[in-house]
């Protein structure tokens, strides 16, 4: 069975840092791109950020580029997601996806909660 | 800042059939930009249901289908039932240098 279990959401004050991370089981992990996606509170989704399956490629939306680092450890088949300056408009729910091909999130965690507070 | 349009909200009768569509701010939504469309229901993470334009996923009703419709990315749902209410997002892939995929803002199902 596919599972994506999320954790390290947290409050957080306005220009910290967090570091949230995504255990994953049920299929060859290095063997997948994986993404963040975020959704703000009563709000859409947002693509954050996805890291191909050797971890060379990287890529960020314009808002947390700089800002955020994506990562995995595929011993370990967990994937990260380092927010370092973080702002108000980062509070929300951060779910980790398989991307089994061009955008097809066809697995995804339950999400953890971020909330930056001024 | 590419922008990916959907209608905001749509109803349809239970037993209906209705068609969500997705368009973009660079020009014509074609194959290439792989329309995915996830369902969403409160208190949950979304779900996957068509790739690549009209690919489903394994756990995805008939009753969806997927498609292009002039120049816009489409999902209908036939014979609708009341489990269908839901946010629907359609998520496009732009590729280039920075490789970005953009959302659209959701359509608001409801089933009446």
């Amino acid at each position: 069975e596919v599972q994506l279990v999320e954790s390290g959401g947290a409050l957080v004050q306005t220009g910290g840092s967090l570091r949230l991370s995504c255990a994953v089981s049920g299929f060859t992990f290095s063997g997948y791109w994986l993404t963040w996606v975020r959704q703000a509170p009563g709000k859409g989704l947002e693509w954050v950020a996805n890291i191909s399956p050797d971890g060379s490629r990287r890529y960020f939306v314009d808002s947390v580029r700089g800002r955020f680092t994506i990562s995995r450890d595929n011993a370990k088949n967990s994937l990260y997601l380092q927010m370092n300056s973080l702002r108000v408009e980062d509070t929300a729910i951060y779910y980790c996806a398989r991307d089994a091909t061009f955008g097809f999130l066809d697995y995804w965690g339950h999400g953890t909660l971020v909330t930056v507070s001024s | 800042q590419t922008v990916v349009t959907q209608e905001p909200s749509l109803t349809v009768s239970p037993g209906g059939t209705v068609t969500l569509t997705c368009a973009s701010s660079t020009g014509a939504v074609t194959s290439d930009h792989h329309p995915n469309w996830f369902q969403q229901k409160p208190g949950q993470a979304p779900r996957a249901l068509i790739y690549s334009t009209n690919n489903k996923h394994s756990w995805t009703p008939a009753r969806f289908s997927g498609s292009l419709l002039g120049d816009k990315a489409a999902l209908t749902l036939s014979a609708v039932q009341p489990e269908d209410e839901a946010e629907y997002y359609c998520f496009l892939y732009y590729g280039g240098a920075q490789l970005n995929y953009v959302f659209g803002a959701g359509t608001q199902v409801t089933v009446l």
